[in-house]
Order: structure tokens, then sequence, then C-alpha cells
């Protein structure tokens, strides 16, 4: 089935320095989702990318998607210690049921 | 967005016991709803895909007479996990798709299980 690789595992930052996480598939991705997990949390949706070289911007946050469509990453400029958590790709398989499948996750720690 | 609401938030149960968790979307009517399992430090696997009047789809791997999901309206639904044992013990995860919003899940708050 369809597998999104998602590195680093872990990053842990400084307040102010800026982050970057990454998500990789061997194969064409119809869109790629990001979510936000806080430490005992549930994933909350942050947004979607669905065209080739899309790049779309959230405050701090700036997400892309390849041209090939095969990769994305997120970026946060300038973190903060709010933005302590865990952020997921997912990609939508093929289908009507649009299931979800999640990359391992990058869990970010922010030293303040 | 959509609010999708996990009951009990949380449940001890002791060995061998059933345990029930429900799913609604409060203010969508969600055809389809998706049920993890996630592992401390670890990502969201897939369990099943629940769609509302049907049976649902469960992944490899996922045993469906041990984890039973029920899609009885468009706005519920219900996962019991029969005759626990510690290994069960976990965090899930239900998500509700709504069907006006493109390819957007909303998650409910997990209902953590721990099987003594």
């Amino acid at each position: 089935g369809q597998q999104v690789m998602q590195i680093p595992q872990y990053q842990h930052v400084q307040e102010g320095e800026d982050f970057t996480t990454y998500c990789n598939s061997s194969t064409t991705l119809s869109n790629i989702q990001w979510y936000k997990q806080r430490p005992g949390g549930h994933p909350v949706f942050l947004i979607q990318l669905v065209k080739s070289g899309e790049v779309k911007k959230q405050k701090r946050l700036t997400f892309q998607f390849g041209e090939a469509k095969k990769n994305s990453s997120l970026h946060i400029t300038a973190t903060q210690t709010t933005d302590v958590g865990t952020y997921f790709c997912a990609s939508i398989s093929g289908g009507s049921n649009y299931k979800l499948t999640f990359g391992k996750g990058t869990l970010l720690t922010v030293n303040p | 967005g959509a609010v999708v609401s996990q009951h009990p938030s949380w449940v001890i149960c002791k060995s061998g016991t059933s345990v029930k968790i429900e799913c609604r979307s409060l203010d969508f009517q969600a055809t389809t709803m998706f049920w993890y399992r996630q592992f401390p430090k670890q990502s969201l696997m897939l369990m099943a895909t629940s769609n509302e009047g049907s049976k649902a789809t469960y992944e490899q791997g996922v045993e469906k007479d041990k984890f039973l999901i029920n899609h009885a309206s468009l706005t519920l639904s219900t996962l019991t996990v029969t005759s626990a044992h510690p290994e069960d013990s976990s965090f899930y995860i239900c998500s509700a798709r709504d069907p006006t919003a493109y390819n957007e899940q909303f998650f409910g708050p997990g209902t953590r299980l721990t099987v003594l």
C-alpha cells in the first residue's frame, strides 16, 4: 500500500530557531495533508496540498508539495514554545473511502 | 471546524471484559468514520473504516471479531474491544469525514484504554 516516510523522527530546537520536517513517497501522491498533535492530544488538521509545486503559508508555517508530488515539507520559522508537538504528514489513498496513511511523525520540542 | 466527540476519554478495565467506545460527529453527518490506534510515541495506525449502514472494512492484521465496529447512524460509530487484554491498552482515536469539507478529517479527542 501507499507509504509516506517522514524525517526526522525527533527535533529539538531553541526557541527562535527554524524547524523543518520532510515527507517522501516512492509513488506519486494525489494529495498531502499535515496534522499537528500536541502531547496528550489528538491530531488537528493543518492543511492540504494537492497541486504540483504548491506552496501554502499559515503565519510562520510554510507547506510545500514537490513538483513530482512525491515529497512535501513543513517549515516553521522562528519556533515558539507553542509549536511543541508531533507533526504528521498523511496522504489519502485512492478509492471512495478516503483512507489516510500517516507518516511516523516528527516530534518537535522547543527549549525556551 | 467540525467537532467530533469521543466517549469515554479514558477507561480502565479488567482483562477479559469488553469496552465500548463511542464516536460522534456533533455538527455534521459523517457517512464515513475511521478508527485508529496509537501506541506511545508512535504514529496513528488505521484499524478500520466505518461506513454508515454497512459493514466496516478492517485493515490487514486487525481482528474484526475482537474489534467490533457499528456505524448505526450518520453521527455515531462505536468500537467495542471484546475480551480485552493488557496488550490492547492503547490510545484509540476516531475521525470523521465531512463530505462537504473536501477530504478533511476531523479527529475525536481519543480514548485511553488501560487493561489490567
